[in-house]
């Protein structure tokens, strides 16, 4: 069974639409979770933390569902710069335990 | 804004030699990883480094590779005898407080083994 699932899309969106993307995790020690960004051939970088009371950041909202494990992501009026590779990551403890990465769900925006 | 940096971004080697991968993390991060990422592939963990010894490794991260911090500002990784399936995206990270906290990463070396 896979740490980390997500669909790995792609997802062909016209701008100002909203998509949503779902990850599934399967060790319930889990303690962290994020969304990361991945444009193609470049680095993960982080766009933003989830928290079990869900969170909001301009026009993305993440929320997390302990019970199910399982968390999402949702963008508002899609940009054309939103087009990446989304990554779901968790991290099953403190200190330096490491990040696991889902394979990440591609998103294209077009105009 | 301090960036981890990487050096460098592009390395082709021959199967059997000897690489070394170079990080400057953030100034003030403690913690310190590498990560890989084969092409088309989700991105793996590989070893992460604190206190100036292994924190925790990975399967992958066998006897072929090791980790040195050879100063107070360099993390490097070294590959011993590359193989073919070594060929990836090679990420280093650093973060303040351990990976709750957001870890930055560099901009990644591309291995390339021939």
């Amino acid at each position: 069974r896979k740490e980390v699932e997500q669909d790995p899309g792609p997802f062909n969106v016209p701008e100002g639409a909203t998509v949503a993307f779902n990850c599934t995790y399967s060790n319930s020690a889990s303690q962290s979770f994020f969304w990361y960004r991945q444009d193609c051939r470049k680095e993960p970088k982080l766009l933003m933390s989830v928290y079990s009371s869900g969170n909001e950041d301009g026009r993305f909202t993440a929320q997390l569902n302990r019970a199910s494990q399982y968390i999402s992501l949702l963008i508002r009026d899609s940009k054309l710069s939103d087009s990446a590779t989304y990554l779901c990551v968790v991290n099953t403890g403190s200190g330096n335990t490491p990040l696991v990465f889902g394979k990440g769900t591609r998103l294209s925006v077009i105009a | 804004e301090p960036e981890v940096t990487q050096t460098p971004s592009h390395q082709v080697t021959q199967m059997g030699q000897e690489v070394i991968l170079r990080c400057v993390p953030i100034s003030n991060h403690l913690y310190f990883y590498w990560y890989r990422q084969i092409l088309g592939q989700k991105v793996e963990f590989l070893v992460s480094f604190y206190n100036n010894e292994i924190s925790e490794k990975s399967e992958i991260f066998d006897d072929q590779f090791s980790v040195e911090r050879p100063d107070g500002s360099n993390f490097t990784l070294k590959i011993r005898s590359t193989k073919l399936e070594d060929s990836a995206m090679y990420f280093c990270a650093s973060s303040v407080e351990g990976s709750n906290t957001e870890a930055f990463f560099g901009q990644g070396t591309r291995l390339t083994v021939v």
